[in-house]
């Protein structure tokens, strides 16, 4: 999975309840993001962290809070405002922001929320 | 509106037989288009990466095709195997666009049996 890790693999969650889904990379890669996937839909952006100390909303950030205190790594916290978190949960990263950078993926997290 | 459509939304093959995915595109201006491989609760990988000057591109058994000027692009799987049975995705970048405008197609599930 590219040097990018997830965990966990599985997370059940209350409904009300925040959680914290891990992102690790070893691959000196500048920018980060998180992705939300749904059976049937393609990968929807939430957040994306360019640099450290630096992140931005992506399409679908409502309910998420991110941070980007090391380069190595991007948690993000899913809250329970979030309406429907029940999810597959992607990280990725690039070596750059631009589009003609690879992103390479981790394993994911699959959450429950119920 | 940007999008990318891909077909068929699965597809049931015997081992050994060959396949093509298609992927039709709206995106423009086009910067690259990226097949990745996607195993049930793993995160995406990698197959190619195809810019606007390529037409086509090989990665073992997988080959995939560019035409530009129609927005069409094919991925082929040669003489198929178990292991090909994953989700594959085709996803666009636009020219001059950040690494976070991605566009994904929602996938093509490819089943392979003996």
């Amino acid at each position: 999975d590219g040097g990018i890790t997830q965990s966990p693999k599985y997370l059940f969650r209350k409904e009300g309840q925040n959680v914290t889904l891990s992102c690790e990379q070893n691959l000196n890669h500048d920018a980060m993001y998180w992705y939300r996937q749904d059976p049937g839909q393609g990968l929807r952006l939430i957040y994306y962290s360019q640099i450290v100390n630096d992140f931005q909303k992506g399409d679908i950030a409502e309910g998420y809070s991110v941070s980007r205190e090391k380069k190595e790594s991007f948690p993000l916290t899913v809250t329970s405002a979030q309406k429907n978190p029940t999810a597959f949960y992607l990280c990725a990263s690039s070596q750059r922001l631009a589009e003609n950078y690879e992103q390479y993926f981790g394993p994911g997290t699959r959450l429950t929320v119920t | 509106k940007n999008q990318v459509e891909q077909s068929p939304q699965s597809l049931i093959i015997l081992e050994g037989k060959n396949c093509t995915l298609q992927c039709n595109y709206t995106v423009s201006p086009f910067s690259n288009l990226r097949w990745y491989k996607q195993d049930t609760g793993r995160g995406p990988v990698s197959l190619t990466i195809m810019t606007f000057s390529e037409n086509t591109k090989s990665n073992g058994r997988y080959t995939a095709t560019l035409d530009a000027d129609t927005k069409q692009s094919s991925l082929h799987i040669t003489a198929s195997q178990l292991s090909d049975s994953a989700s594959y995705i085709c996803v666009v970048s636009g020219e001059n666009q950040a690494g976070t405008a991605l566009i994904f197609g929602k996938g093509t599930t490819l089943s392979v049996s003996s």
